[in-house]
């Protein structure tokens, strides 16, 4: 298995606070993806870099915000956290462009 | 944009073979891949298809027909194991995913 960790695995939190999920990976592969995936849309893209402090957003980028100061982390904020990003969120990774991608286990996040 | 159709359900026989279809209508793209995702757990990579023609994996194979819009996913000698949601997804610029909704298979015995 690729070596991706994403952490924490679950978290139940409140809305209006703010939460990091982390992306932690040991292949040393330029590209990081962030995806939720919720009943009915399938796997959406939030944000994704291309490199160290290279960050784009996907097509659900709104209320989230990313970062990667070093190669093998790449972290996802809500700022301020709402009902509608209860989600299951997923972290992958690929080499290069038409690489497959190969992803974490999730971070399932409930905001009461 | 890109816009990609899964059935969303289907139901087979262990020791049978089944195709699951994926549609789409994009402007463009680089490839097309096919994940397979158990319940709970992370999505795994099964095939890819950047040219026409079928891609052959053991018993997983994937055809792409880009002047059709038309890729399918086929999987031969079913197991029970493979009771699993089957991803189409579009890759674009970026190496960037969209993804089909999905098809959840049911194998039976």
């Amino acid at each position: 298995d690729a070596g991706i960790t994403q952490s924490p695995r679950h978290k139940v939190t409140e809305t209006g606070t703010p939460v990091t999920l982390r992306c932690h990976q040991t292949e040393n592969h330029r590209y990081m993806y962030w995806y939720r995936q919720d009943p009915g849309h399938g796997l959406r893209l939030i944000h994704y870099s291309y490199g160290v402090k290279d960050t784009d957003k996907g097509e659900v980028s709104d209320g989230y915000s990313v970062s990667r100061s070093k190669t093998e982390d790449f972290l996802l904020t809500l700022e301020s956290a709402t009902s509608s990003q209860t989600s299951v969120y997923f972290c992958a990774i690929s080499e290069d462009s038409n690489q497959p991608q190969h992803f974490g286990d999730g971070t399932r996040l409930s905001i009461l | 944009g890109q816009n990609i159709d899964q059935p969303t359900e289907m139901t087979a026989t262990e020791g049978a073979i089944v195709q699951i279809n994926c549609t789409y209508q994009t402007s463009g793209f680089n490839g097309l891949f096919w994940y397979q995702q158990h319940a709970g757990e992370a999505p795994t990579f099964l095939s890819y298809n950047v040219l026409d023609g079928l891609e052959e994996k053991g018993r997983f194979s994937s055809f792409l027909s880009r002047s059709k819009g038309y890729s399918y996913l086929l999987l031969k000698e079913l197991q029970m194991k493979d009771s699993a949601s089957y991803l189409c997804a579009l890759t674009g610029g970026g190496n960037k995913l969209t993804f089909g909704t999905g098809t959840q298979l049911k194998v039976e015995l």
